[in-house]
């Protein structure tokens, strides 16, 4: 399966620890994209990356997070002192991008967190 | 600011039951609107992209259409494993997408 894939699907962590997630884009995608959803919502965007580089972020994404993507590949997602508003299912997507058109983006299957 | 609403939040349909979901949206320049299926505790699977009024896609029992204030996604018989949320999303001059609620479809054997 050559999917995008995320690590770990499940993490629960207490109040005040930081957590570490990581995401494996499909291979040929140079676009990452990190989104957060929670119940009954959908899903709402943190960041984003072209290759290497980190474009836009929202301004939901506070300074307790952190992205990077540093060799254009992986990415990984960073929550430092969690709290208990950062439980949600955090979620990577990746796209190409060609000249003039944008690209679906295909979802991994998300890693939930649940903090105490 | 981007908008998506998608209506009705729920729906629950007799297996073989043909109906529609909506998603209207307000958006400063449409560049392409996409439809998601999500399983319960799954990411999106990507369905359908539509990038001008007028046009159709379909795959299986599934029909999206989309207008200039709105997509339609038109479900025909359909079947206890098309039970699913959908999701609605749009891209406009910025390179994320902003989604929807979505409509959770329960189909009923």
């Amino acid at each position: 399966d050559t999917g995008v894939s995320q690590n770990p699907r499940h993490k629960i962590t207490k109040r005040g620890q930081n957590v570490t997630f990581r995401c494996d884009p499909i291979s040929e995608h140079n676009r990452l994209y990190w989104y957060r959803q929670t119940l009954g919502q959908g899903p709402e965007f943190l960041t984003y990356f072209q290759n290497e580089a980190q474009l836009e972020k929202s301004r939901l994404l506070s300074d307790r997070f952190s992205a990077e993507r540093p060799k254009g590949s992986f990415s990984t997602l960073e929550i430092q002192r969690t709290e208990q508003g950062d439980s949600a299912m955090y979620l990577c997507a990746s796209s190409r991008r060609l000249a003039g058109a944008y690209n679906e983006q295909f979802f991994g299957p998300g890693t939930r967190l649940t903090v105490l | 600011e981007d908008q998506v609403t998608q209506s009705p939040e729920a729906l629950r349909l007799q297996e073989g039951e043909s109906s529609s979901l909506n998603c209207s949206y307000t958006v400063s320049g449409l560049r392409g609107l996409f439809w998601y299926r999500q399983d319960p505790g799954k990411g999106p699977e990507f369905l359908f992209t539509l990038y001008s009024a007028g046009e159709e896609k379909e795959k299986e029992r599934l029909k999206a259409t989309l207008t200039k204030k709105e997509s339609f996604l038109h479900i025909t018989a359909p079947k206890p494993e098309d039970s699913a949320t959908y999701l609605c999303a749009v891209h406009s001059g910025y390179s994320t997408l902003t989604f929807g609620k979505g409509t959770m479809l329960l189909v009923s054997p």
